[in-house]
């Protein structure tokens, strides 16, 4: 069965530095790796996602991700965080087999120190 | 497009009563989706279709639970009858064609049941 894990619950960085959000998959094949942001009291938005070709997707906001294979990783980055970013991150995975259903993980909150 | 509604933003409701939770979806958007957040258990599926018809309805709890779409504008959670334990922020999504496609998240309903 197709999982999510985001071991980070929760991340504080300075305003201007970097980040990196982890997430970690289990799935057979190859799997669809979405990233999600939600601010407070409100609902999700895509940052960005991973379906094929290359392995560095950019997203929205200034986001990246990297599909590592061999880790089963995609990791999420941004170079330098904006008091704006802080918010709730979500990792999620999916397949064609599955259809329309999507695996969230259970979220990183993300503050930033000013 | 005013992006995905949800009607009521808040609800607040006795234990036993019925509890009725709307959603419009972006026009043109044949797929539509159901979540259910708590702090317990993150971000859970509970039914989506696809062209109005319920394709997988395997996340939902129980039979207190039922969901419908009667037309491509318009769908329905209900809970009857309600519990404490369904207190939780319950969203609504919709994408175009495949789950390829982004989900756009409407803005929650948060439900509490006293």
């Amino acid at each position: 069965a197709q999982s999510v894990t985001q071991p980070d619950i929760h991340i504080t960085v300075s305003e201007g530095a970097s980040l990196e959000l982890r997430c970690n998959y289990s799935y057979g094949a190859t799997p669809y790796l979405f990233w999600y942001v939600q601010s407070p009291g409100q609902g999700l938005q895509l940052l960005l996602k991973y379906f094929s070709g290359d392995t560095l997707v950019q997203g929205i906001k200034g986001f990246e991700a990297e599909f590592k294979r061999s880790q089963s990783s995609f990791n999420l980055r941004k170079p330098s965080v904006h008091w704006s970013d802080a918010a709730e991150y979500f990792c999620a995975v999916g397949s064609f087999s599955s259809a329309s259903k999507i695996i969230f993980g259970s979220g990183t909150r993300l503050s930033i120190r000013p | 497009d005013a992006g995905v509604i949800q009607s009521p933003r808040h609800e607040v409701t006795e234990m036993g009563q019925e509890v009725t939770l709307r959603c419009k979806p972006i026009s043109g958007h044949d797929y539509l989706f159901w979540y259910r957040q708590t702090m317990m258990r993150g971000l859970e599926l509970l039914i989506y279709f696809n062209n109005n018809v319920p394709i997988d309805d395997s996340g939902m709890p129980e039979d207190r639970f039922s969901a419908k779409m009667p037309n491509a504008s318009f769908s329905t959670l209900k809970i009857q009858p309600s519990e404490p334990r369904d207190s939780a922020v319950y969203f609504c999504a919709s994408s175009f064609r495949d789950f390829g496609e982004t989900q756009y998240f409407g803005p929650g309903t948060r439900l509490l049941v006293l």
